[in-house]
């Protein structure tokens, strides 16, 4: 049982808006605390791909946003290419384990 | 450009001790602003924040992990590595090495590609 929920899955056709949540709680995204998210390819390690809730490294499509609200935050991509099937994994830091967590992880699939 | 890279044994037996050394390229393992950290990922399963540690020496593990994990750095080598003692079949997992922006609200930026670790006699 993962501390920020995220939905197992999600999925889009080509061209398409998705949206991934990521819930917390008071002791997280509640409290003030970033949310960043990663993409995992199949088979390779994690990558960056927002940071401090709503912005991108260089070198990630602006197809990728991030956004917060209160307790949760949202990853949206547009324009769904078929190369953005991945697992997405939202982070952040809970004051009260006192470490930096993961959401459980979402997995993209491109219809 | 800064890259991470996992190397260490792929197979452990129960109650023995994992290692695994990350060694940094392109880079400092002392430029400041930066913790070194570990994180693995069970099979199937989500993203887990082990610990890290400082270029100085400062370490933060998982509470859970505590009593277990050990992660050291060198300089002299710009590696840094994990030592995982009295492991179990919990323990398989892969397990990377990233570079965790410093600050109020951390993140990691850069991962190695990973090292899949198995516990099994």
């Amino acid at each position: 049982q993962s501390v920020l929920t995220q939905p197992p899955s999600v999925s889009g056709a080509p061209g398409q808006r998705v949206t991934i949540s990521c819930t917390g709680s008071s002791s997280n995204i509640g409290a003030g605390y970033d949310v960043h998210w990663y993409q995992q390819l199949p088979g390779t390690a994690p990558k960056l791909l927002i940071y401090g809730n709503s912005n991108r490294p260089s070198g990630v499509p602006d197809r990728f946003s991030g956004s917060k609200s209160g307790t949760s935050a949202s990853l949206a991509i547009t324009g769904l290419q078929a190369e953005d099937e991945a697992d997405y994994y939202c982070q952040s830091y809970d004051s009260s384990l006192s470490f930096w967590v993961f959401g459980g992880g979402t997995k993209l699939t491109v219809l | 450009q800064v890259q991470l890279q996992e190397s260490g044994p792929g197979l452990v037996k129960p109650s023995q001790t994992l290692s695994l050394t990350c060694s940094v390229s392109g880079g400092s393992i002392s430029s400041g602003g930066y913790y070194w950290s570990w994180i693995r990922q069970h099979p199937g399963k989500g993203l887990e924040w082990i610990g890290y540690i400082y270029y100085r020496g400062t370490t933060y593990y998982k509470p859970s992990l505590k009593s277990r994990l050990t992660i050291s750095v060198d300089t002299s080598k710009n590696q840094f590595s994990l030592k995982l003692s009295s492991v179990t079949a919990a323990d398989t997992a892969v397990y990377y090495c990233a570079r965790e922006i410093t600050g109020s609200n951390n993140w990691f930026d850069l991962w190695g590609q990973g090292s899949l670790v198995t516990v099994s006699s």
